[in-house]
Order: C-alpha cells, then structure tokens, then sequence
C-alpha cells in the first residue's frame, strides 16, 4: 500500500509552546488529509479534513484557533497546536486519501507530551 | 461521532486458539474496515468488507457483515503471540473520514 509518514514521532514541549507536525504522503499524492487524535486506550477521534489548497473542516469541539491545518502541496500536510498545554498530550495520526481511491492510508502517528 | 463498539474490551486467549471481535454500528454504511494497532504505534489495515458482502477472508483473518443487525465480526484463527494488539472496526463518515469503534484490545499468551 502507499506510504505516509509523519514528523517527529514523538515531541515533548514545554506548556504554552508550540509544536508543529508534518504528515507527508512519499507515493501518491494525497488530495485529501485527515488528522485524528488518540488519547490513551482510547479509539481514533477525527479532528479535521484538509482537502489540498482549501481550508480544513474541523470536526464539532475542535478549535480550529488551537489546532491549526495546513495543506499546501498535495504531499504534504501540518498540524500545528499553539499554545499547547498538558491535556493537549495524546497521540496524533494522519492519514493521506487520493482522489482516485476512498482508501486511507495511514502515518505511524506522533505522540505529543505537554509538561 | 464515533459509531462504531466493539466487544469485548478485551480479550486474553492462548496461542492457537482462535480469537472473535465484535462490532456494532449505528447508520448505514457503504464499508467497513478493520484496522489492527500495536501498542504506540500506528494502524495497519487487515481487511474490507463492503455492504453488500456477508463474508470476506484474507489469510487468518474471517470478517463476517450482517447489515440488518448493523454488525460485523473479526475472527483471527490460529492466533499468535504476534497477534497481540488492539484491533478497531471503521466505518465510513461523510467526507470520506472514518469513524472507529473503541476497540478490543488481545493479548496472545504463548
């Protein structure tokens, strides 16, 4: 299947900073994105949809402020948390979809710890 | 909204023994998927099932669809240690995401 990895695996930040994330497809181009969250023993809660080049749609009770989406290559996909504090720290999964495929093809995850 | 639940929670078997999750969802469904979880660490896909097949197999891995009881089941047979993780049952949302069930977690002991 298609690859898609994510940048860093894991980050531990200090509260009030913030922290970047990059989702990247390397074998198909993904003209639709996906950034779910996972909280410990818990299942995957999607947290937006970033289609390339357009603004994302954020799922009820995502701040869209803190938890900020950008798609600007067809390749490539960052979620940035600003000002993140400790109840942000969970894990961080994307996922890459084509247009030609309803398939989603999933990143390893970044798991993020807010001291 | 997440729609899938799965039971059990959780699920200790000896290796060999075969090993049945199951299920359930809410509306209506165009697919559903399962996907397998290693403790950390990101989801492999194991199989499809579209809403118009009962039966799908792939290797040990038997996925049942019943959509007029709005279920489906995962039976891994012959189970290994290898085959311990958490395992999610998904179905389609609009816009192409995916709504996960909280999954079972099971754990193969040899």
């Amino acid at each position: 299947g298609a690859v898609v990895s994510q940048h860093p695996s894991w980050v531990i930040c200090k509260s009030g900073t913030s922290v970047k994330i990059e989702c990247r497809s390397l074998d198909f181009q993904a003209t639709t994105m996906f950034w779910y969250r996972q909280f410990p023993k818990q299942s995957l809660m999607l947290m937006a949809t970033s289609n390339e080049g357009s603004k994302a749609t954020y799922e009820q009770g995502v701040e869209k402020d803190k938890f900020l989406i950008n798609h600007a290559s067809l390749t490539l996909s960052t979620l940035t948390v600003t000002s993140a504090h400790p109840e942000d720290s969970s894990f961080y999964i994307c996922s890459g979809q084509s247009s030609d495929s309803y398939e989603q093809f999933f990143g390893p995850g970044t798991r993020l710890t807010v001291l | 909204s997440q729609q899938g639940e799965e039971d059990p929670q959780a699920l200790s078997i000896q290796e060999g023994e075969n090993a049945t999750m199951n299920c359930s969802y809410k509306t209506s469904i165009n697919n559903l998927q399962w996907y397998r979880q290693n403790s950390g660490r990101g989801l492999v896909h194991l199989i499809l099932i579209r809403s118009n097949e009962r039966e799908k197999h792939s290797g040990r891995l038997r996925v049942t669809l019943d959509t007029s009881k709005k279920s489906s089941s995962l039976l891994i047979t012959a189970s290994r240690a290898a085959d311990t993780a958490s395992y999610f049952c998904a179905t389609d949302a609009p816009g192409y995401a995916l709504n996960f069930g909280k999954g079972t977690s099971l754990l193969v002991t040899p």
